[in-house]
């Protein structure tokens, strides 16, 4: 079945440094592909979507390339702010028979920035 | 423009009781989805609402059963709490014609004593 594997956190990073969390998922056919956000109390944040093969989904400094040859679905920052501290969920929505109704969520990446 | 919006925001139960969850959906939304957020964990998708019916469900129990009304606003009901069925649940909407992104609502959390 369809599942995401993110990197295990909790990242924590000096204000401005480069940031990247890795994401790999397995599906039939060719997925949609998501990042969210969520702000400590809160519910989640579309932060950038791509919908098919080699697409580029990019917000707020945010961006991640979708690559179906090594089916990955990495998010990279240039230079993260304290205000960026927040976990960060990879996800899928399957675009094939019975699956494309529901997101699959990885388990979350709780990112640290310290100033 | 109105996001997804839910009530309440907290709520405390006990074990046995019942409870039940409202959304409201994004304008121009007509599809809800319901999902389950354990403490530290992702969400698990519930199941999802278009035209009234049910149209995908996750792996939950049949005390899991949900609704949605004409003016596309969903309830997620719980039946015979546990306390394993503590956690946030969000909701997200979506317009199904062109399987749009879900957005999500802030969420209700509910603790089972």
């Amino acid at each position: 079945g369809n599942s995401v594997t993110q990197m295990e956190g909790p990242v924590t990073l000096s204000e401005e440094a480069f940031l990247t969390i890795n994401c790999t998922y397995t599906a039939t056919g060719y997925p949609s592909l998501f990042w969210y956000v969520q702000y400590p109390g809160e519910g989640l944040q579309l932060l950038l979507k791509a919908t098919k093969a080699d697409d580029k989904g990019s917000n707020k400094g945010f961006e991640a390339t979708y690559r179906k040859e090594t089916t990955s679905f990495h998010l990279e920052k240039g230079s993260v702010q304290v205000s960026d501290s927040a976990v960060y969920f990879c996800a899928l929505r399957g675009n094939y028979g019975g699956s494309q109704g529901n997101l699959i969520f990885g388990k979350g990446t709780k990112l640290s920035v310290k100033p | 423009d109105a996001g997804v919006t839910q009530s309440p925001t907290h709520l405390i139960k006990t074990r046995g009781q019942q409870v039940t969850l409202r959304c409201s959906p994004k304008s121009g939304h007509d599809t809800v989805s319901w999902y389950q957020q354990a403490l530290g964990q992702g969400p698990q998708f519930i199941f999802q609402y278009y035209e009234e019916e049910e149209r995908q469900r996750g792996n939950f129990p049949d005390r899991f059963s949900g609704h949605q009304f004409p003016n596309y606003s969903s309830e997620l009901n719980v039946n015979a709490l546990l306390l394993g069925d503590s956690a946030l649940y969000l909701c997200a909407s979506s317009f199904v014609a062109v399987q749009e992104t879900q957005y999500f609502g802030p969420g209700t959390r509910l603790l089972v004593l």
